[in-house]
This record gives C-alpha cells, sequence and structure tokens, in this order.
C-alpha cells in the first residue's frame, strides 16, 4: 500500500496563476483533509471531507476550492495563487471524522512557492 | 472554534532526560487528543493518541497524561535519545483537529 500519496512535491507559480494540488489514499478511508504548514503556525485545515460527496470549510479557505472526486481522491485547487499562499500543503485521510475520530495518515507534502 | 496552545516552543534537553511538552485547549466538547512527531522535511506521524476518557496512556518512552477539567494535556518523553529529535504538535478535535504551534526538541549528545 502506498498510503497517502500527493503531486506534485514542489511547485513555484506566479501571482494570479492557478493549480491543483492531486491527493490520494489506498487505505479505503472515508475521511480526507487538506492543510496548509506555515512556521511557527503549526498545521492549520483548509478544507475537509468527512465522506464522499460532502466537502466543508475548515479554519483558513479562502483563496481555495476542494474536490472530493470520489473515495480514493481528494484534490485542492487554487484559482488565482497569492505570495500570501506560499507553504507547504499537507493531504492526510482517516476512516472517520468527526465524533469518532481515528488517526490521519497524512502525504508526504507539496512544498508551494509564489513569486 | 477549538483554539489550541501549545509550550515551550522549542526544548533542549541532555541525551537521558525527559522532555515535557504542555498544552491547553478551549473547547470542553474536545474529546480525542492525539500527538504528531514531524522529523525535518518530513510528513507528521502520530507517535500517541489519547481519549476524553482516559486519563493516562502510556507507550514505552512516551506518556500522555489529560486533565479534562484544566483543560490541558501533556506530552512526555523519558531517556530521551538523538532520533527523538523532532518538531512535535499536539492537538485536539471535537469533530475537527487543531493543532498547536509545535515544539521544537533537540536532544544534546
Amino acid at each position: 500500500n502506498a498510503g497517502v500519496t500527493q503531486t506534485p512535491k514542489f511547485q513555484v507559480l506566479k501571482t494570479g496563476q492557478s493549480m491543483t494540488l492531486q491527493c490520494a489514499q489506498d487505505m479505503n478511508h472515508n475521511s480526507m483533509y487538506w492543510y496548509r504548514q506555515d512556521p511557527g503556525m503549526g498545521l492549520r485545515l483548509i478544507y475537509y471531507s468527512a465522506s464522499e460527496g460532502t466537502t466543508d470549510k475548515g479554519e483558513v479557505p479562502n483563496g481555495y476550492n476542494v474536490s472530493r472526486l470520489n473515495k480514493r481522491e481528494f484534490s485542492l485547487r487554487l484559482e488565482s495563487a497569492a505570495p500570501s499562499q506560499t507553504s507547504v500543503y499537507f493531504c492526510a485521510s482517516s476512516y472517520s471524522g468527526g465524533p469518532s475520530y481515528n488517526e490521519q495518515f497524512f502525504g508526504p507534502g507539496t512544498r508551494l512557492t509564489v513569486l | 472554534g477549538e483554539n489550541v496552545e501549545q509550550h515551550p516552543s522549542t526544548l533542549s534537553v541532555q541525551e537521558g532526560d525527559s522532555a515535557v511538552i504542555k498544552c491547553t485547549y478551549s473547547d470542553s466538547a474536545s474529546n480525542y487528543f492525539p500527538w504528531y512527531k514531524q522529523e525535518l522535511g518530513k510528513r507528521p506521524q502520530l507517535i500517541i493518541d489519547i481519549r476524553s476518557n482516559v486519563g493516562e496512556k502510556k507507550d514505552q518512552r512516551i506518556a500522555v497524561t489529560l486533565n479534562k477539567t484544566a483543560k490541558h494535556f501533556s506530552l512526555h518523553i523519558t531517556e530521551t535519545q538523538p532520533e527523538d529529535s523532532a518538531v512535535y504538535f499536539c492537538a485536539a478535535s471535537d469533530y475537527k483537529l487543531s493543532f498547536g504551534a509545535g515544539t521544537t526538541v533537540t536532544v544534546r549528545a
């Protein structure tokens, strides 16, 4: 099992460009998440999908959109990138979320720089 | 929403000594408290977690304690080793995980 995979590993964008970060998991997990990690600020939740067909905003959703394509895949889109979106992005998945929380497994991360 | 504070932000210990990291949370509805370890350039990985119906949990050199009344929980690492050097994150959840800002632990040989 590959676990949680993310593409690309690195990306440099110019201000105003768009891109989609891809995430897939092969653990038959129901819940998937997107976080951003900035120095000194821990991990902040951008969007999550508690189950296939549902998505909800997290702590910092502005400037992002998500799509839960199927049970395995959860993508994050930046429509018009800004320098403030320079960060490391992690995708994660868990068997369940909400009140019956299980361990979240993280992908390897995408390092994004917006110039 | 949930607010998690973590202290200290950096911690330097001599090999063999103990390390303690403390976190507080704001939402009394939170019922799941994991701790993640992140090595440089790597992904966060769960090292231990505790649920609100348990006061303490231990796994070899790592232990976590939870005080629901005071809304704080702590990570204890005993007999620290160089491979314990990493960033440690606490988190709390009622429905979504909220992370602390992290503690950079350095174990001096």
